[in-house]
């Protein structure tokens, strides 16, 4: 699995967008990049994959350049609630997870 | 459909001891994998299984010991507990067919204290 790196701690304020980028310079041809999220006292759930370009969903948006070397996590508009850990994984489905220390992002009112 | 099921919720335990913290799910996963993650830290892979009767070793197996005789289990033991063994323990599973690491779900944990 590709080694990512990312920043450790953000802060932000409700309303404002946050990006997040993760490094992986080692990516595979057949990785995806998945991020995960992480409220306190709570398992890690899904919140965004990608291959390339960019893909967004209900909760979040995933930009990766053409060289998918890193990735860009951006929460729109941010809210006390998304104050959570969020962890940048890549690699393909082989039954585990590597995760790194993730980045805590705390949002302040 | 309950998920990933883990039990207990939590537990102490005396330095020596030993026990088993279940993990169940009920969606036909064929992956299943054991963490640990301690104060401010990432999750630790402990040990992993791509089907019953297959295990294998993740980041930090020293101490623990897993079986899957089923595909809807994978209990991880404790041999003897240590204090540094004090953690909250994840499992998760998922699916084999998915692209990439999209798939996972995890239990709530279980939260052991070694004293």
């Amino acid at each position: 699995l590709a080694k990512t790196t990312q920043p450790i701690s953000m802060d932000s304020y409700e309303g404002q967008e946050v990006n997040i980028t993760c490094s992986h310079n080692n990516i595979a041809t057949n990785d995806y990049i998945t991020w995960y999220q992480q409220f306190p006292s709570q398992g890690p759930r899904f919140i965004i994959q990608g291959y390339k370009t960019k893909v967004t969903n209900e909760v979040a948006s995933l930009f990766i350049p053409a060289d998918r070397k890193s990735s860009t996590l951006s929460l729109p508009r941010v809210s006390l609630s998304d104050t959570a850990v969020y962890y940048c994984l890549v690699g393909p489905n082989t039954g585990k997870l590597i995760f790194g220390q993730g980045t805590t992002l705390q949002v302040k009112p | 459909n309950a998920g990933v099921t883990q039990t207990p919720e939590f537990q102490v335990l005396k330095t020596g001891q030993s026990m088993t913290l279940q993990c169940a799910q009920d969606m036909n996963h064929e992956y299943m994998s054991w963490y640990r993650q301690d104060p401010g830290m990432g999750l630790r892979l402990i040990h992993y299984s791509v089907g019953a009767g297959i295990t294998d070793q993740g980041e930090v197996p020293n101490g623990y010991n897993v079986s899957r005789s089923t595909t809807e289990d994978f209990p991880l033991r404790l041999l003897s507990a240590a204090p540094s063994q004090t953690s909250v323990y994840f499992c998760a599973s998922s699916p084999d067919r998915d692209r990439g690491l999209r798939g996972y779900t995890f239990g709530s944990g279980t939260r052991l204290t070694v004293v």
